[in-house]
């Protein structure tokens, strides 16, 4: 079956500590994007990424790093110099056409202790 | 500036009522896609539209593209439809969808 995991669902760390989250995908889609989910607020984006070995900041990528040296994968790593970084994290991949249309996965919860 | 606003924040109804969520932007879009997020947190694409209406099931959305406005609708709604509904505009010239802030649902039985 084709689509996009996420792992893990649930992750805590203690506070200072770099964490990486995986986002992988089977779809063959070009573009990847990572987003930030805070209680009462829409989706933010983070980084997101057109092609391989190319990415490009969101909204709020301080903090934040990727790397996207494979189609499939598109990691990203929450460095200690993210403020607030207790957060849902979600992954989404779409074909690069006009419409944009997005298929996500199912997120992980970072709690930072 | 490129805004998408949602309203109500919340709706609560009861089993069968139907049930209308709307989505205002601020300026011309290519497309505008209305999601479903469960629970357990997971989201789903509902559908995709850049003008006229779309249905699926129970579900309708419309997009009005002169009043910069789009709905979606549920019919006969169920308990199962409790979830969170976001709307996303792709806006003319971007790469990158802006979210509205969300609706969250409950169907009481």
């Amino acid at each position: 079956d084709g689509g996009i995991t996420q792992s893990p669902k649930y992750l805590f760390r203690k506070e200072g500590q770099n964490v990486t989250l995986s986002c992988e995908q089977n779809l063959n889609h070009d573009a990847m994007y990572w987003y930030r989910q805070d209680p009462g607020q829409g989706l933010r984006l983070i980084y997101y990424s057109q092609i391989v070995n190319d990415f490009q900041k969101g909204d709020i990528a301080e903090g934040y790093s990727v790397s996207r040296e494979k189609k499939e994968s598109f990691p990203l790593t929450v460095t200690s110099a993210q403020k607030n970084p207790t957060a849902f994290y979600l992954c989404a991949s779409s074909i690069i056409r006009d419409y944009n249309e997005q298929f996500f996965g199912p997120g992980t919860r970072l709690t930072v202790l | 500036k490129n805004e998408v606003e949602q309203s109500p924040q919340n709706l609560t109804a009861q089993e069968g009522e139907f049930i209308t969520i709307n989505c205002s932007y601020s300026v011309g879009i290519s497309a505008l896609h209305w999601l479903q997020q469960h629970p357990g947190g997971g989201i789903v694409s509902l559908f995709m539209l850049s003008s006229g209406k779309k249905k699926h099931g129970r579900l309708i959305a419309t997009i009005n593209i002169q009043e910069k406005h789009s709905s979606l609708h549920i019919t006969a709604s169920h308990p199962r439809d409790s979830a969170v509904y976001i709307c996303a505009a792709l806006f003319q010239g971007a790469q990158k969808l802006v979210f509205g802030q969300g609706t969250r649902l409950t169907i009481n039985p």
